[in-house]
């Protein structure tokens, strides 16, 4: 079975540190994504990598980065956390192009108070 | 990208089959259609995937027609456990690095 774990299940922050999410996937997966998901607004995509040191801009990047220096690890790095960040982070990863098969980790709830 | 619309919500007693409609007007050659599941507090899990007529699996059919504007999941005599948000995607696979958008998907309620 494709597993991908995220480094936490609940964070809690204070506002204005840097914070990192972990995503492990064990798949061997060419493409990585980050999502965010708030109540009411479905999945936002934040960050995707289809390779090794590549990345791209989501429809919500603003105030994160990300790192993806090995191809099973895939990393979201809020640089200066804000109470507005606080949502549920997913972590998806599939093995080529747009419609094959996302596996999505378990997600981690981050609090920024 | 194909834009995707789905109906926010809908309510369904158990042992009842329900069927939830997406809209995808603008649905290229090498799109697929694929359905996912999400429970609360856990990650979204692929159901289906289909390119036209009809699949069905273990858990759900999706019909497409003939002008594949529009997809159908029918989940056969839900339970309680069938409770969840259902997303519809569309896109082609292995093509290009641009991922699927998920939307804002339907919020199933099946009642006792």
């Amino acid at each position: 079975d494709v597993k991908v774990t995220q480094s936490s299940r609940y964070l809690v922050k204070r506002t204005g540190e840097k914070v990192f999410l972990e995503c492990v996937q064990d798949m061997d997966h060419e493409n990585m994504f980050w999502y965010r998901q708030d109540p009411g607004l479905g999945l936002r995509l934040i960050y995707f990598s289809y390779d090794v040191k590549m990345k791209e801009k989501g429809d919500i990047p603003e105030g994160y980065s990300v790192s993806r220096e090995k191809k099973e690890r895939f990393s979201l790095i809020l640089e200066s956390a804000s109470t507005n960040q606080t949502s549920m982070y997913l972590c998806a990863s599939s093995p080529l192009g747009q419609g094959d098969e996302q596996y999505f980790g378990p997600g981690t709830r981050l609090t920024v108070t | 990208l194909a834009k995707t619309t789905q109906p926010i919500s809908m309510d369904s007693y158990e042992g009842q089959e329900v069927n939830i409609t997406c809209s995808h007007n603008n649905i290229a050659t090498n799109d697929y259609i694929t359905w996912y599941q999400q429970f609360p507090s856990q990650g979204p899990r692929f159901i289906i995937q289909g390119y036209k007529t009809k699949v069905t699996n273990e858990v759900a059919s999706l019909f497409i027609p003939a002008d594949r504007k529009s997809s159908t999941l029918s989940l056969p005599r839900v339970s309680l456990s069938d409770t969840a948000v259902y997303y519809c995607l569309v896109g082609a696979i292995n093509s290009g690095n641009t991922p699927l958008v998920f939307g804002k998907g339907t919020r199933l309620s099946v009642i006792a």
